[in-house]
């Protein structure tokens, strides 16, 4: 059973980056899924950030296009996340996830634990 | 963007209980359309996809139902593991967008 772990700083100052990376274990993140990341402010419900496939292919949420950047690597089987010109809105638990097949149709299968980040100087 | 409402926000109900919550979009999804479970201080838990079809793992008190713009989730007998936020989520155009939950509580 694939198993997602998010990594990264949990203080990010004003107008810094935010950077993320999802270990995936017991599945390769080679295979044809794509690979996600959905963030969820404190007391609030869920956005959507980007999804990413193995080839790189990525797609954004157009509201934080602009900021967003992913990335795959296939050597250390992990994903990333970059998320620049940060500011208080940012501040939220950032969940990495597998989509369960080669379209969302399936949901979103496998979760991380979530790792908040608060943007504060 | 697709807008996702559901309703009622927040529910009371009783272990034993058969409950509804239900999803609108915007737009017709077709059948693009998820639920999840989430217990506070832990990740969603998908419970149904493409409307009606059950997760592997997820007792079957669960169900789905709808197409187009209007769809339900159904828990039938409740248990008190149940007890959560319960949101759906369009997975039929990009962004992906979810609804604002509904939170069920212990009557």
């Amino acid at each position: 059973q694939v198993q997602l772990q998010e990594s990264g700083p949990g203080l990010v100052k004003p107008s810094g980056t935010l950077s993320l990376t999802c270990a995936v274990s017991g599945g390769s993140v080679s295979r044809s899924n794509w690979w996600t990341w959905v963030r969820q402010a404190p007391g609030k419900g869920l956005e959507w950030i980007g999804e990413i496939y193995h080839s790189g292919t990525t797609e954004y949420n157009p509201s934080l296009k602009s900021r967003v950047t992913m990335s795959v690597d296939k050597s250390k089987n992990e994903f990333s996340l970059t998320l620049t010109s940060v500011t208080a809105a940012d501040t939220a638990v950032y969940y990495c996830a597998r989509i369960g097949g080669i379209t969302a149709t399936t949901g979103f299968d496998s979760w991380g634990q979530g790792t908040l980040v608060t943007v504060s100087s | 963007d697709i807008q996702m409402t559901q309703s009622p926000s927040s529910l009371s109900a009783s272990v034993g209980d058969r409950v509804t919550i239900d999803c609108r979009a915007s737009q017709s999804i077709s059948s693009h359309l998820n639920w999840y479970q989430q217990k506070p201080g832990k990740a969603p838990n998908l419970l149904i996809y493409a409307a009606s079809s059950l997760q592997s793992g997820v007792p079957s008190r669960f169900s789905g139902s709808g197409s187009g713009t209007e769809f339900t989730l159904t828990i039938t007998s409740l248990q008190p593991e149940d007890f959560a936020t319960y949101y759906c989520q369009q997975s039929y155009g990009i962004p992906y967008t979810f609804g604002r939950g509904t939170t069920l509580e212990i009557k």
